[in-house]
């Protein structure tokens, strides 16, 4: 069974940094883009990050540029989301989801997500 | 940024009857090159996370129902339930992944009449 599970959320004070982690089980990780989409409370979804299988390609939403960072363990099946310098607004659901083996953009299995808090 | 946006924001249909929920592109996500609409639909049942159920704006992700469809291109999208059921209570979303960032519509609530 196709599995993503989030971790690592919490609450965190602005400006500070959080690392969120996704493990992956049940197929071949290394054959898949990964992305992050996260939602905040009451909200719709908001794309924040992707990276290819090989991580040779990272794209981030304008919003979290240079403030987090997307990579990925192929030896441990698993994708982080590092965050730092926080703003209230990035308080939201994350979550982890696969792409597509066939085009990685479209993400057919999505974790439960993990809650990042931001406030003082 | 390619603004999507979804009409209308909640929907209420009686069991049995037709749902309809269109989504619009700022700009064509149709490529020219494949002749593909890079367009994906997601419903995100209450409490869950998202579940994808279209994507190449027609072709029918896994296990979904054929009671669902999807069609149009270009920048003007319609997702169809012919036949409510209970279940398919939902946020509703279309999203373009034709150009980054990969931005969703504002979503669809659908509820039972």
């Amino acid at each position: 069974e196709v599995q993503v599970v989030e971790s690592g959320g919490g609450l965190v004070q602005p400006g500070g940094s959080l690392r969120l982690s996704c493990a992956a089980s049940g197929f071949t990780f290394s054959n898949h883009w990964m992305s992050w989409v996260r939602q905040a409370p009451g909200r719709g979804l908001e794309w924040v990050a992707n990276i290819k299988q090989d991580a040779g390609e990272l794209y981030y939403v304008d919003s979290v540029k240079g403030r987090f960072t997307i990579s990925r363990d192929n030896a441990r099946n698993s994708v982080h989301l590092q965050m730092s310098s926080l703003r209230v607004e990035d308080t939201a659901i994350y979550y982890c989801a696969r792409g597509l083996a066939s085009f990685g953009y479209v993400l057919d299995n999505w974790g439960q997500g993990t809650l990042v808090t931001v406030s003082s | 940024d390619i603004v999507m946006t979804q009409s209308p924001d909640s929907l209420a249909v009686s069991l049995g009857e037709r749902a309809t929920i269109n989504c619009k592109s700022s700009q064509t996500v149709l490529h020219s090159s494949n002749n593909w609409n890079f367009l994906a639909w997601y419903q995100q049942k209450p409490g869950q996370s998202p579940k994808l159920l279209f994507y190449w704006a027609s072709t029918r992700g896994s296990g979904v129902p054929d009671r669902f469809s999807s069609s149009g291109s270009g920048t003007d999208f319609t997702l169809t339930i012919s036949s409510l059921q209970a279940e398919d209570v939902a946020v509703y979303y279309c999203q373009q992944y034709y150009s980054r960032p990969h931005t969703f519509g504002q979503g669809t609530k659908l509820e039972i009449k």
